[in-house]
């Protein structure tokens, strides 16, 4: 079937406002996770989830980063306030089980202005 | 805290040669180690995954070897091509945790 699908592909902001990141995981995949990719910092875990357990946050940087995952599927990253430094691109992916080889979407850019 | 290393950092090869990239994690309790490409603007695509107890992996011309005890894995590519230039990542998985921590990657050039 289809792969990992994000959007928007590209997001241009003003500093301060709230941006919504969506992730289309790969059908009958359980686990989910959040990425972000930087010039500075690499690739940098953000958060994950897996079937109805509490999600992993240890990877947000900070409480204006939000994210959920509605009826097991699509998932919503929120950015609230943004700032210049959370200009980078947001990868979003998904395996068929934890631990197992995990499928990239094409990210999201976010610039913020 | 779980670091992984890549060098080189950029490798520069004429098609056809054989080459080795080079990845080195400091904690060995690891459940998983995998390798990555990324093209330039596109997400990654997964080519190995190696489990903590296997000791490699082959895909037709890649293959992967892990040796955990001493925090080292390498990709092997076989007679490259100008089709493999893309950044090489590799990234570890810790046991029970689930999330990967990546290298910052090795840019590849081959040159036809």
């Amino acid at each position: 079937g289809a792969g990992v699908s994000q959007s928007p592909s590209n997001k241009v902001t003003e500093k301060g406002k709230d941006v919504e990141l969506r992730c289309d995981p790969i059908s009958g995949h359980t686990a989910l996770y959040w990425y972000r990719q930087s010039l500075g910092q690499g690739l940098e875990f953000l958060i994950y989830f897996q079937g109805n357990s509490a999600p992993d946050k240890s990877g947000l940087p900070s409480d204006r980063f939000s994210a959920e995952r509605t009826g097991g599927s699509v998932s919503t990253l929120t950015i609230q306030r943004t700032q210049q430094e959370d200009s980078a691109v947001y990868l979003c992916a998904s395996s068929y089980f934890s631990s197992s080889i995990q499928y990239f979407g094409a990210g999201t850019r976010l610039s913020v202005l | 805290k779980q670091e992984v290393t890549q060098i080189p950092a950029a490798l520069s090869v004429p098609e056809g040669e054989n080459l080795v990239l080079n990845c080195s994690f400091t904690d060995s309790a690891i459940y998983n180690l995998q390798w990555f490409r990324q093209d330039p603007g596109k997400g990654l695509t997964s080519l190995l995954l190696i489990q903590s107890s296997q000791r490699e992996q082959t895909s037709g011309r890649l293959n992967a070897s892990l040796d955990k005890s001493s925090g080292r894995s390498t990709l092997y590519i076989a007679a490259s091509q100008p089709g493999d230039s893309a950044t090489y990542l590799c990234a570890v998985e810790l046991g029970g945790a689930q999330k990967l921590v990546f290298g910052q990657g090795t840019r590849l050039t081959i040159n036809p």
